[in-house]
C-alpha cells in the first residue's frame, strides 16, 4: 500500500517557540492532504484540508494563524505550531488522499511544549 | 455533536473472550471504514464497507454495514492480546473526501 511519512515522529520544544511538521507521500501524488490532532485516549479530530497550491480549509474552532499549513507540492504539506503553549502539547497525525480517494495516514508527530 | 457514535468506548477482556463494537449514525454513509491505531502510531485501515447489509472477514473480525447504511459493528472472535489497540470507526462527510471519526474504542485483551 502507499506510505505516508511524518517527521519529526517526537518533538518537544519551549513554549513561545514555533513547530514545523513535515508530512510526505512517499510513492504518490496527493492533491489533498488532512491534518488531525490526537489527545490522549480519544479519538482523531480533523483540523484542516490541505490544498496542494491553495490554501487549507480550517475546521471549525481551529485558529488558522496559529496552525499555519502549506502545501507547497503534490507530496508534501506541512504544519507549523506558531508559539506553541503547552496546551497544544498533542499528536498530530496527516493522511494523504491518491487519485481513488482512498485516504493514507502517517504515523503521527508527538508534539511537547514545555 | 458527534455523527458517529462508537460503543463501548472501554473494554477490557480476557483472551478467548468473544466482542462487539458499534458504530452508529442518524446520518447515511456511502461507505464506513474501520481502523485499528496501537499507542504512538497512526491508525491503519482494516476495512471498508459500502454496500448496505454487507459482511466483510479478515481472519477472526467480522465487520458488518447495516442495511440503511446508518450503521456498522466490528466483531472479533476468541481475542488474542495482539488484538489490544484503539478500533475506530470512519465515514465520508460532505464533499472533498473529509472523514470524521468515532470516539473510538480502546480494547485490551488480557492473556
Amino acid at each position: 500500500g502507499a506510505v505516508v511519512s511524518q517527521h519529526p515522529s517526537r518533538v518537544i520544544c519551549k513554549s513561545g517557540t514555533s513547530v514545523k511538521i513535515e508530512c510526505r507521500s512517499l510513492d504518490f501524488q496527493a492533491t489533498t492532504m488532512f491534518w488531525y490532532r490526537q489527545f490522549p485516549k480519544q479519538s482523531l479530530m480533523l483540523m484542516a484540508t490541505s490544498n496542494e497550491g491553495s490554501k487549507a480549509t480550517y475546521e471549525q474552532g481551529v485558529e488558522k494563524d496559529k496552525f499555519l499549513i502549506n502545501h507547497a507540492s503534490l507530496t508534501l504539506s506541512t504544519l507549523t505550531v506558531t508559539s506553541a503553549h503547552p496546551e497544544d502539547s498533542s499528536f498530530y497525525i496527516c493522511s494523504a488522499r491518491d487519485n481513488h480517494n482512498e485516504q493514507f495516514f502517517g504515523p503521527g508527530t508527538r508534539l511537547t511544549v514545555l | 455533536t458527534q455523527l458517529l457514535e462508537q460503543s463501548p468506548q472501554f473494554l477490557s477482556i480476557q483472551e478467548g473472550e468473544n466482542l462487539t463494537v458499534y458504530c452508529n449514525s442518524s446520518s447515511v454513509f456511502s461507505s464506513l471504514q474501520w481502523y485499528r491505531q496501537e499507542p504512538g502510531e497512526g491508525p491503519v485501515l482494516l476495512v471498508t464497507v459500502v454496500t448496505g447489509g454487507e459482511v466483510k472477514k479478515l481472519k477472526r473480525l467480522t465487520f458488518q454495514f447495516g442495511d440503511a447504511r446508518k450503521d456498522s459493528s466490528l466483531h472479533i472472535t476468541a481475542a488474542q492480546p495482539g488484538d489490544t489497540g484503539l478500533y475506530l470507526c470512519a465515514g465520508p462527510y460532505n464533499q472533498g473526501g473529509k472523514l470524521i471519526f468515532g470516539q473510538g474504542t480502546e480494547l485490551s485483551v488480557k492473556p
